[in-house]
């Protein structure tokens, strides 16, 4: 039983360059979620889709940000030109649509990026 | 506003000690749902319990049991017996049925268990 899986694990970056990480749901889980988590803090939501569909952003998700989830499978999330204020953990996380309820959101290891 | 509120933000404790870890939310939604994961220095959040509004039930399973109040917005985590595996940052969160699918999550509580 395999969970959520991203890569990669670890990025350091120079400032200005563009950045991409990848993520890897819960095979059967139709809905994926991307945080972010700064230091001292809680995961922070930055988008969600469903299938292939980005349903929500937050405003957070700054325009050189992007997500992708071409096929309903895997996602993509490009940092564009990237800052200092954007090192940080980027947390993916897959669940299944309830017909009822709030499903729980299971959650991959990170990506942790550094600008420099 | 703050949907979620983890005051402690960090605790220590022997091992073999029971600690409780509070959580206050907030929120208007009558349909919600509550959350408590647990972030290990590797980083991974892990899943730990999920609790619906409509459902006031304590639960407990084994040394972890979760106090849900309505009355007072709370849904606090008791860990009895600490172990030096315990040592976490541990995060409550909220899902509001009716403002889309994201969590809210709180700013932790980092638990140390001393041996």
């Amino acid at each position: 039983d395999t969970g959520v899986s991203q890569d990669p694990r670890h990025k350091i970056t120079k400032r200005g360059q563009n950045v991409t990480f990848r993520c890897d749901p819960i095979s059967e889980h139709n809905r994926l979620y991307w945080y972010r988590q700064t230091l001292g803090q809680g995961p922070e939501f930055l988008t969600y889709f469903q299938n292939e569909a980005q349903l929500e952003k937050s405003r957070l998700l700054s325009d050189r940000f992007s997500a992708e989830r071409p096929k309903g499978s895997f996602s993509t999330l490009e940092i564009q030109r990237t800052e200092q204020g954007d090192s940080a953990m980027y947390l993916c996380a897959s669940s299944t649509a309830r017909s009822t309820g709030r499903e729980t959101q299971y959650f991959g290891p990170g990506t942790r990026l550094l600008v420099l | 506003a703050q949907k979620v509120t983890q005051a402690q933000t960090e605790i220590s404790v022997v091992e073999k000690e029971d600690v409780t870890l509070d959580c206050v939310y907030e929120t208007r939604d009558t349909t919600y749902y509550l959350f408590w994961y647990k972030q290990p220095p590797s980083g991974e959040l892990v899943f730990l319990i999920r609790r619906n509004s409509f459902d006031e039930q304590n639960e407990i399973s084994g040394r972890y049991s979760w106090n849900f109040q309505k009355s007072t917005s709370s849904f606090n985590f008791t860990i009895t017996a600490s172990q030096v595996v315990d040592s976490a940052v541990y995060f409550c969160a909220l899902s509001e049925a009716n403002t889309g699918n994201q969590f809210y999550f709180g700013t932790g509580t980092s638990l140390t268990v001393i041996p």
